[in-house]
């Protein structure tokens, strides 16, 4: 168990709806990162948050958004979904800031919540 | 270009043979290199971190290797076990805080 924890689970939808993704993050850790991995495909660096500010910022459609609230709890919120959303969706998190001329440290990753768009 | 290579992309062994996986890269500046293993539908676990200062890490039959001057790294999984066959991850950082993944290699351990 990493510590990082991603609901839901599983999550079928139909095209053009909006879902919401959520992640709370290790205990003590401030950095959450966010990633795709479609079917047999590497993961996709979407966007990171560290103590409640946007980070960095990767291959995210602007259908996608993501924010980190005060407790550190992060939200990934995709609309207008299409079928080449079906993904599964990793969060992780980390103490340290990243980018900007610092590591990122250890990354701990959850789960995942599996995306299917009909 | 930022850029890590892994190979080759998939591979099936025996259980209880060994095998090394392979990752290139040609990230700059370098910070440290990570292996993860990831279970299919499962979160990357990580194996091993190393800075450039080490040439060696070890995690029970896992054992990494880092050449900073070639800008080669190996995984190499001693008597494997069917519990071996995943995903592994190559993913490189550089200094500037930049995380650059590999596109993985497959391993299927068959009995």
């Amino acid at each position: 168990d990493s510590g990082v924890t991603q609901t839901p689970k599983h999550l079928i939808t139909a095209t053009g709806q909006r879902v919401t993704l959520r992640c709370s993050p290790r205990s003590g850790d401030l950095s959450v990162y966010w990633y795709q991995q479609s079917l047999d495909q590497g993961l996709q660096f979407l966007i990171q948050y560290y103590n409640g500010e946007e980070r960095a910022k990767g291959n995210i459609l602007e259908r996608f958004s993501a924010q980190q609230f005060p407790d550190l709890h992060s939200e990934l919120n995709l609309s207008s979904l299409e079928l080449g959303d079906s993904a599964l969706y990793f969060c992780a998190s980390s103490v340290l800031p990243g980018q900007g001329g610092r590591d990122t440290g250890e990354l701990f990753f959850g789960e995942g919540s599996r995306l299917t768009v009909l | 270009k930022n850029q890590v290579e892994q190979s080759p992309q998939s591979l099936i062994i025996l259980e209880g043979k060994n095998c090394t996986l392979q990752c290139n890269y040609t990230v700059s500046p370098f910070s440290n290199l990570r292996w993860y293993k990831q279970d299919t539908g499962r979160g990357p676990v990580s194996l091993t971190i190393m800075t450039f200062s080490e040439n060696t890490k070890s995690n029970g039959r896992y054992t990494a290797t880092l050449d900073a001057d070639t800008k080669q790294s190996s995984l190499h999984i001693t008597a494997s076990q069917l519990s071996d066959s995943a995903s592994y991850i190559c993913v490189v950082s550089a200094r500037t805080g930049k995380l650059i993944f590999g596109q993985g290699t497959t391993l299927q351990v068959k009995p």
